[in-house]
């Protein structure tokens, strides 16, 4: 079965801090995909990244970056110099490719963490 | 503008009352979908259409019910028989053709049953 763990359910840090929000994932299919999206306090999740299980190679955005291992099941998300803005609740999400019983593109999502960055 | 529009943002309701909550795209996505948020839940999904005049149950499909008669709409009704409905409700949106590509997510609506 699918399944998203975020084991971090609330972190703070200070302005300018690096902080990694973890994501450990299962899933029985050899293919499938991985996304972060961003939730700030008006509610609206916004998609962040799109990861596919076959490019493991980690990505970075600006001050955004993605750790991807396969080996671990993980799909962790850094932020390097954290900023105020940054303050939101942070979901993982799995999406198995093959189309099982109808709900092919379907995201399992983890809780969420929530950040906070205090100035 | 192109996206996603729910409403309304927040709506009280009586116990034993239903409601429905509207979700409209101007996207052309196919495929359609609500969640329910609780504090500390993450997103679980209630129902889910992938075309129009047909819907699939999600994981908590108990006392909610669905329509889509047409592309850009998505209405979803909570029912009477829902026994814990006060949540945020958030409606999404995803394009039918390829790999599983992002949902888009309108503003969301807070229900609160007094």
């Amino acid at each position: 079965a699918q399944k998203v763990t975020q084991a971090q359910t609330e972190i703070s840090v200070v302005e300018k801090e690096d902080v990694t929000l973890d994501c450990v994932y299962e899933t029985r299919d050899t293919t499938y995909y991985l996304f972060w999206y961003k939730q700030p306090p008006s509610g609206e999740l916004v998609f962040l990244i799109r990861r596919n299980s076959f490019d493991e190679q980690n990505e970075i955005s600006g001050r955004y970056s993605w750790n991807f291992q396969k080996s671990t099941s993980s799909f962790n998300f850094t932020i390097t110099a954290s900023q105020v803005v940054d303050s939101a609740v942070y979901f993982c999400a799995l999406s198995e490719a093959l189309n099982y019983g109808g709900s092919q593109g379907n995201l399992i999502f983890g809780k969420g963490t929530k950040l906070s960055v205090k100035p | 503008d192109g996206g996603i529009t729910q409403s309304p943002k927040y709506l009280f309701r009586k116990e034993g009352q239903n409601v429905t909550l509207s979700c409209e795209q101007n996207l052309n996505h196919d495929a359609m979908y609500w969640y329910r948020q609780d504090p500390g839940q993450g997103l679980r999904l209630i129902y889910y259409s992938q075309i129009v005049n047909d819907f699939q149950k999600g994981d908590i499909a108990e006392g909610y019910s669905v329509s889509r008669e047409k592309k850009e709409s998505f209405p979803l009704t909570v029912t009477s028989a829902q026994k814990n409905p006060t949540a945020f409700y958030l409606c999404a949106t995803r394009y039918g053709g390829g790999p599983p590509g992002e949902l888009f997510f309108g503003e969301g609506s807070r229900l609160t049953v007094l």
